[in-house]
Order: structure tokens, then C-alpha cells, then sequence
């Protein structure tokens, strides 16, 4: 079984301060996902890391996925309250079975105050 | 667009009840998915179907059943509920997809409390 481990499980921050998420395993991942949850919510897609090495930005949100693809981080720039949610790293496994199976992490809960 | 809609939204059972949650979605994907999510152990995977009259099972499968006889329609069924059920139970849909794993479409969520 492959596991993620995501940490810290839970952040709480000022708005403006930045933060860092990470999310490691012992295992080799084809592509490793973000998620984001809102309360209530089903959670949504935020960016998918295929290449070890590779950074992806979105507005102020960088994710960096590692050069032996076990492992990947979410920062935060300036954090603002509308980041407050639950990230989920999910790992893509690198056994090509059908069904797009993904192992998700056990969440990072992110609190930003105003 | 609905996208992934799941009934009920919440549901209380006694020990030994039975229930069938429905998810449909409208995107025509081939696969669905069932997953349970508890406090800091994020989603696992229950079942899971990659067409139309296919199943197959996740990572905790016991206590559940499945079936996916139409494409847009996928029934996750308790046969006899136990409290170690209680638990917020999200469908998913994706396109399949190759290495770069496709893009899971959730639902809201359906919460369920086992008595």
C-alpha cells in the first residue's frame, strides 16, 4: 500500500504570512495532485505535478514536486482568508492499472485570519 | 451543469439497517468512484468502476457493495450498517487517463451516521 503523509495536519495564520504544506512518501509516483475542500464541499482540483523536479504556480500558490517524485509541496504567498480549506495531496501510482486510482493524504487544514 | 450529484445529503441509520446511496453524474465519464472520508485520514478509496456493468474494489471494500448498471448512474449499498460507518461517503468521476492521472470530479458529499 502507498502512503502519503501530509504535514502539518493543521495551520493557522494571519493573513499576509505565508505557509508551506507538504506532503512525502516512500513510494514513486507517477504525478502527484492537489486538492482544495471547502466545508460541505467536495474537494477541487488545483494542479497536477508530472515531472520530478517540476514547480507550478498558480497566482500565489507555487507547487514544487520532488526530483525522485515521492514527494511535493504547496506554498502559499500572502495568504489570504478565501485560502482557508482542507489540501489534499493525491499520488498518481506508478502501476499503469486502469482507473486512475489516487492515494490521498490525510489533509492539511488551513485557517487564515483576517 | 449538475456535474456529480449525490442523494441523500444526510442520513442517520441503526445498527443493522441497510441503505443505497446514488451518485449520477452528467460529464460522461467512464469511471466513478466511491470514497469515504474521516478526520485526518483523508479520502479512501471504497469501490470503484471503470465502465458501465464493471466494478471493482478499493482500498476498504468490506461492508460494501456496488453497482454501476448505467453510465451516468454509480450505487454505493450498506447491507447492514455498523457505527464504524458513520463517515462523510464522496462520489467521483474522471475521463480516463494515462500517467498523468485524470482529474477526479467530486460530489458534495453524502454524511452518514450509523447509531
Amino acid at each position: 500500500t502507498q502512503l502519503l503523509e501530509q504535514s502539518p495536519q493543521f495551520l493557522s495564520i494571519q493573513e499576509g504570512e505565508n505557509l508551506t504544506v507538504y506532503c512525502n512518501s516512500s513510494s514513486v509516483f507517477s504525478s502527484l495532485q492537489w486538492y482544495r475542500q471547502e466545508p460541505g464541499e467536495g474537494p477541487v482540483l488545483l494542479v497536477t505535478v508530472v515531472t520530478g523536479g517540476e514547480v507550478k504556480k498558480l497566482k500565489r500558490l507555487t507547487f514544487q514536486f520532488g526530483d525522485a517524485r515521492k514527494d511535493s509541496s504547496l506554498h502559499i504567498t500572502a495568504a489570504q482568508p478565501g485560502d482557508t480549506g482542507l489540501y489534499l495531496c493525491a499520488g498518481v501510482s506508478m502501476i499503469k492499472a486502469a482507473g486512475n486510482k489516487l492515494t490521498f493524504g490525510g489533509g492539511t487544514r488551513v485557517l487564515v485570519k483576517p | 451543469n449538475a456535474g456529480v450529484t449525490q442523494t441523500p445529503k444526510f442520513r442517520v441509520l441503526k445498527t443493522g439497517q441497510s441503505m443505497t446511496l446514488l451518485c449520477a453524474q452528467d460529464m460522461n465519464h467512464e469511471y466513478m468512484y466511491w470514497y469515504r472520508q474521516d478526520p485526518g485520514m483523508g479520502l479512501r478509496l471504497i469501490h470503484y468502476s471503470v465502465g458501465e456493468g464493471t466494478t471493482a474494489k478499493g482500498e476498504v471494500p468490506d461492508g460494501y457493495n456496488v453497482s454501476r448498471l448505467k453510465k451516468q448512474n454509480f450505487l454505493l449499498g450498506l447491507e447492514s450498517a455498523a457505527p464504524s460507518q458513520t463517515s462523510v461517503y464522496f462520489c467521483a468521476s474522471s475521463f480516463p487517463s494515462g500517467g498523468a492521472g485524470g482529474e477526479l470530479f467530486f460530489g458534495e458529499g453524502s454524511r452518514l451516521t450509523v447509531l
